[in-house]
């Protein structure tokens, strides 16, 4: 069965730092992976998809992500955090029936 | 504005009692999708409709009905609401470019006592 883990729970990070976000996966085929992000109060936006091809991929607001298939990974990064990237992250795995991640919280100091 | 409204935003009632969440998209998108979110567990998809007349179900479909009657609308109902209902409720929508959840409404939480 198809299943997303999210190691860390909550993350802080200082504003203009580098983030990684991490997501294991476990899927039978080749999987459809995503990232989500949520502000309190509000549905999730999808930052970023992976169907094939290139194994890194751009996503909106800045943020890229990898597939590692030899990892089972799907690692979200960004180069320079904002303090408005503070919110709540889901990473994602599937076609119609989706697995979500339990979601990782991200807290960005001044 | 185009988008997703759902409605209410916010419902209590109680044990027992019937009560039906809205969703509404303006963008004629084919997939729509319910989601429930509870603390520690993520999302959990809950139906999903590929066109009108067609649903399926998700990964915790027990307690619900849904129907699709109109491609811009899909209800949520819980025919006997129970308090392992209480959740915040999510819909959403896409165009179906791979079928999975491109855009979300604000939610609703309901609470069940």
């Amino acid at each position: 069965a198809q299943s997303v883990t999210q190691p860390d729970i909550h993350i802080t990070v200082s504003e203009g730092a580098s983030l990684e976000l991490r997501c294991n996966y476990s899927y039978g085929a080749t999987p459809y992976l995503f990232w989500y992000v949520q502000s309190p109060g509000q549905g999730l936006q999808l930052l970023l998809k992976y169907f094939s091809g290139d194994t890194l991929v751009q996503g909106i607001k800045g943020f890229e992500a990898e597939f590692k298939r030899s990892q089972s990974s799907f690692n979200l990064r960004k180069p320079s955090v904002h303090w408005s990237d503070a919110a709540e992250y889901f990473c994602a795995v599937g076609n119609n029936d989706m697995r979500f991640g339990a979601g990782t919280r991200l807290t960005v100091k001044p | 504005d185009a988008g997703i409204t759902q409605s209410p935003r916010y419902k209590i009632t109680e044990t027992g009692r019937q009560v039906t969440l809205m969703c509404h998209q303006t963008w004629s998108h084919s997939y729509m999708f319910w989601y429930r979110q509870d603390l520690g567990h993520g999302l959990r998809l809950i139906y999903y409709s590929a066109a009108a007349d067609i649903t399926d179900k998700g990964e915790v479909p027990d307690g619900y009905v849904v129907s699709r009657s109109k491609t811009e609308n899909f209800p949520l109902t819980l025919e006997s609401a129970t308090r392992s209902q209480t959740s915040v409720y999510f819909c959403a929508s896409s165009d179906g470019d791979g079928n999975q959840p491109q855009h979300f409404g604000d939610g609703t939480r309901l609470s069940i006592l």
